[in-house]
Order: C-alpha cells, then structure tokens, then sequence
C-alpha cells in the first residue's frame, strides 16, 4: 500500500535556527497535508498543497510540493518555543478514504 | 459543540475487559476516522466512515477490535478482551465530505487507554 516516508524522525534545535522536515511517496500523489501535535495534544492541521510545485508559507513556516507530487518539505524559519511538537506529513491513497499519516518529526527547542 | 469530542478522555481498565470509546464528530462532517497513537509513534489507521457507505476497516489490528457509527452521528469503538498491548492514546477526527477535494482532518482530544 501506499506509505509516506518522513525524515528526520527527531530535530533538536537552538531557538533562533532553522527547521526542516522532508516527506517523501514512491507514488504520485494528488495532494498532501501538514497537521501538527503539541506534547500532549492532538494533531492539528495547517495546510493542504494541491499543486506541482506549490509553495505556500504561513508567517514562519513554509510549505513546498515537489514538481513530480512526490515529495513535500515544511520549513520553520528562526525557530521558537513555540514551535516544539511534532510535525506530520499525510496523504490519501485515491480522492478519498483513510488518510495515509508519515510517522512525524519530533521538534524540541532549547531556548 | 464546536469541535470532535471524545470520552472518556482516559480508562484503565484490567485485562481481558472489554472497553468502549465514543466520538462524537463535528455536526455536519460526514466522514469519522478512528486513529491509535502509541507514546511517541505516529497515528495508526484504525477505521473509516463516510456517510451511509460500508465502512473501511482495513486498519484494524484484531476481530477483537470493533466500531459502528449509529445515524451518521456518533460512533464507538469497542475493544474486547483488551491485552495490554492496547494501551495507547485512541484519536477520532472528523471531516466534511468532498467528492473532487480532499479535506483536513479535525481531531479530538483522544482517550488514553491504559490495560492493567
């Protein structure tokens, strides 16, 4: 079945340094979304990309998806406290069903 | 309410009992998914609902795990005979149904289970 790859699985880093999380599919797919969970808390989503090459940001962060639909990055610029928890990456297999989740990136922060 | 709720929010219970978990999805949403999430893994895919269609229970790990959502509304996951090896945060997220887009996903505050 359809699996989403995302690397790297932990990320420790000075507050005010950047942050990458890559997620990567051996299929195309037709959109990915972004959710993120605080310790303790509950996914939350952020963003959904649709297009080749979309690039979408939100203050700090910015989201890409590739131009072959197959790989997707999450970029946080100048990292804050704030930031800490863990960032997922997920798809649907077809145009609907049960979302295919990567197994995160866990964000800590040392202030 | 606004938002996906979910109870109890934590249970331990012994083994060999049977536990149930209820969602109650945002009014409206259409779709219901159950997710377990093990300490410090990602979401495991447990169950699927969408509207009146049968539901897509690829995800569960037993026959001694099962959920049913009554009216389109509410749904319950039901575990029977837990092992401890059940023990893990129990998600539910609902979502609005869209035929040509994908739609995200809301999440409720999850039930910790704990078997003894």
């Amino acid at each position: 079945g359809q699996q989403v790859m995302q690397i790297p699985q932990y990320q420790h880093v000075q507050e005010g340094e950047d942050f990458t999380t890559y997620c990567n599919s051996s299929t195309t797919l037709s959109n990915i979304q972004w959710y993120k969970q605080r310790p303790g808390g509950h996914p939350v989503f952020l963003i959904q990309l649709v297009k080749s090459g979309e690039v979408k940001k939100q203050k700090r962060l910015t989201f890409q998806f590739g131009e072959a639909k197959k790989n997707s990055s999450l970029h946080i610029t100048a990292t804050q406290t704030t930031d800490v928890g863990t960032y997922f990456c997920a798809a649907y297999p077809g145009s609907q069903g049960n979302l295919i989740f990567g197994k995160g990136t866990k964000l800590s922060v040392k202030p | 309410g606004a938002g996906v709720s979910q109870s109890p929010s934590n249970k331990v219970t012994e083994k060999g009992k049977d536990v149930e978990l209820r969602c109650d999805p945002i009014s409206g949403h259409t779709a219901l998914y159950w997710y377990r999430q093990s300490l410090g893994q990602g979401l495991e895919f447990l169950i699927y609902f969408q509207g009146n269609s049968a539901p897509d229970k690829s995800g569960l790990p037993s026959d001694r795990f099962s959920a049913e959502r009554t009216g389109g509304s509410v749904s319950t996951l039901t575990i029977q005979r837990t092992q401890q090896e059940d023990s893990a945060v129990y998600l539910c997220a609902s979502s609005q149904f869209a035929s040509t887009v994908n739609q995200p996903q809301h999440f409720g505050d999850g039930t910790r289970l704990s078997i003894l």
